[in-house]
């Protein structure tokens, strides 16, 4: 089973839509999550970090849910920019190595 | 803004030959890493470096090497280059800080094709 799993899509969404995706991992002792995003042939950019608690930025909310082991990402009112491949990562302990998952295709369309 | 620069965008290289991919972030981090991504795998560890002449494997180490003489700079070397190894090769760095707030900074990306 991988460390980390995505769905990859691709998610087909119109503009205005809310699009969630999840991302489940198999490491109990993973320690932080995060979402990151890529957009077509460039590097990934970190969008935010999961806390505990769950987060908000603007219309992104990130939530983790320890005892499924799963995260999710949720995007409200989706803009064409949008579109993208969502990268979910959590961190391993010791010399703060990240696994990624592979990754979710977002297409925003008119 | 930190900056990770890898020597190059593009690179061709035959069967069997040394390889070296170059990456030197501005920022002073003591973390650097080195990830390979291939469509349906996803971005994979290949080795890191937490201080100046520490290394550690990541995932896939086999067929490859690192260098980090200098706390800029990180070279990835591949020792003889098979067509396996045909890859989108990023390099990554960070700090060390407390894991709510860890961040990791690519560079653009180094696409290899081996023939």
């Amino acid at each position: 089973r991988k460390e980390v799993e995505q769905d990859p899509g691709p998610f087909n969404v119109p503009e205005g839509a809310t699009v969630a995706f999840n991302c489940t991992y198999s490491n109990s002792a993973s320690q932080s999550f995060f979402w990151y995003r890529q957009d077509c042939r460039k590097e990934p950019k970190l969008l935010m970090s999961v806390y505990s608690s769950g987060n908000e930025d603007g219309r992104f909310t990130a939530q983790l849910n320890r005892a499924s082991q799963y995260i999710s990402l949720l995007i409200r009112d989706s803009k064409l920019s949008d579109s993208a491949t969502y990268l979910c990562a959590t961190l391993r302990g010791g010399y703060q190595k990240v696994t990624f998952g592979t990754g979710t295709k977002l297409q925003v369309i008119p | 803004d930190v900056k990770v620069t890898q020597s190059s965008r593009y690179l061709v290289k035959r069967t069997g030959e040394k390889v070296f991919l170059e990456c030197v972030q501005d920022m002073d981090h003591e973390n650097m890493f080195w990830y390979r991504q291939d469509p349906g795998l996803g971005l994979r560890l290949i080795y890191f470096s937490y201080d100046v002449k520490m290394k550690e494997k990541g995932d896939i180490p086999e067929g490859y090497s690192v260098s980090r003489e200098k706390k800029e700079r990180f070279s990835l070397i591949l020792e003889s280059a098979s067509t396996n190894q045909t890859s989108m090769y990023l390099c990554a760095s960070s700090p060390v800080r407390d894991s709510t707030t860890y961040e990791q900074y690519f560079g653009p990306g180094t696409r290899l094709t081996v023939t």
